[in-house]
């Protein structure tokens, strides 16, 4: 288990206000990245990052951003929230290999 | 396109007996293949792996199979347990440095007492 911790858990925000998920890790892991997970796609990667302040996208980056700071955050921001943006959001983290480590998820519904 | 499919949503399988989740890919750069479990409310947890240099790959009651020329991996767990029943993800990365998943729609494994 990599220590990552995700808030806030729950979300419920109303379309067009923005919104930041944040995402902790204690394991000093270079890679990080921001997946969603919506019914019948399985987990798609929206942005990731390969050490601070270097990120790039995935195949689902429009509408959010990323930055990373710090080795042990991970920011995720939805400028102005769409109803297509409701899912479950995870934080992962990687190291030298190619395993990934999940955090708990962020539920987000966009009213 | 889905690089990466699980074409079976569900499988009911009884305790003792043999579960096979099988996965497919169309991207012959894919270079290494993971499965993850995952339980309601929880992240995705790592559970095995495979390289494409290998063809099979075990750890306890949990093996892989890869045959690269049809891509298409497995898994199996043997025996299957009732703790086992959860949401199964399969995962591909290839070597591009960015080492993101490509991952499968999932498939809910239900292990029957």
């Amino acid at each position: 288990d990599a220590g990552i911790t995700q808030s806030p858990r729950h979300k419920v925000t109303e379309t067009g206000t923005p919104v930041t998920l944040r995402c902790h890790q204690t394991e000093n892991h270079r890679y990080m990245y921001w997946y969603r997970q919506d019914p019948g796609h399985g987990l798609r990667l929206i942005h990731y990052s390969y050490g601070v302040k270097d990120t790039d996208k995935g195949e689902v980056s429009d509408g959010y951003s990323v930055s990373r700071s710090k080795t042990e955050d991970f920011l995720l921001t939805l400028e102005s929230a769409t109803s297509s943006q409701t899912s479950v959001y995870f934080c992962a983290t990687g190291g030298d290999t190619y395993e990934q480590y999940f955090g708990p998820g962020t539920r987000l519904t966009v009213t | 396109d889905q690089q990466v499919k699980q074409n079976s949503p569900s499988l009911s399988v009884q305790e003792g007996r043999i579960s096979i989740l099988n996965c497919d890919y169309t991207n012959s750069m894919f270079d290494y293949f993971l499965w993850y479990k995952k339980y309601p409310a929880e992240g995705p947890t790592f559970l095995i792996s495979i390289s494409s240099i290998k063809d099979k790959n075990e750890d306890g009651r949990f093996t892989v199979f890869l045959n690269k020329s049809a891509k298409h991996l497995s898994l199996h767990i043997v025996p299957s347990q009732p703790g086992d029943s959860a949401v199964y993800f399969c995962a591909a990365s290839m070597d591009t440095g960015r080492r993101a998943l490509t991952f499968g729609s999932g498939t809910r494994l239900q292990v029957q007492p």
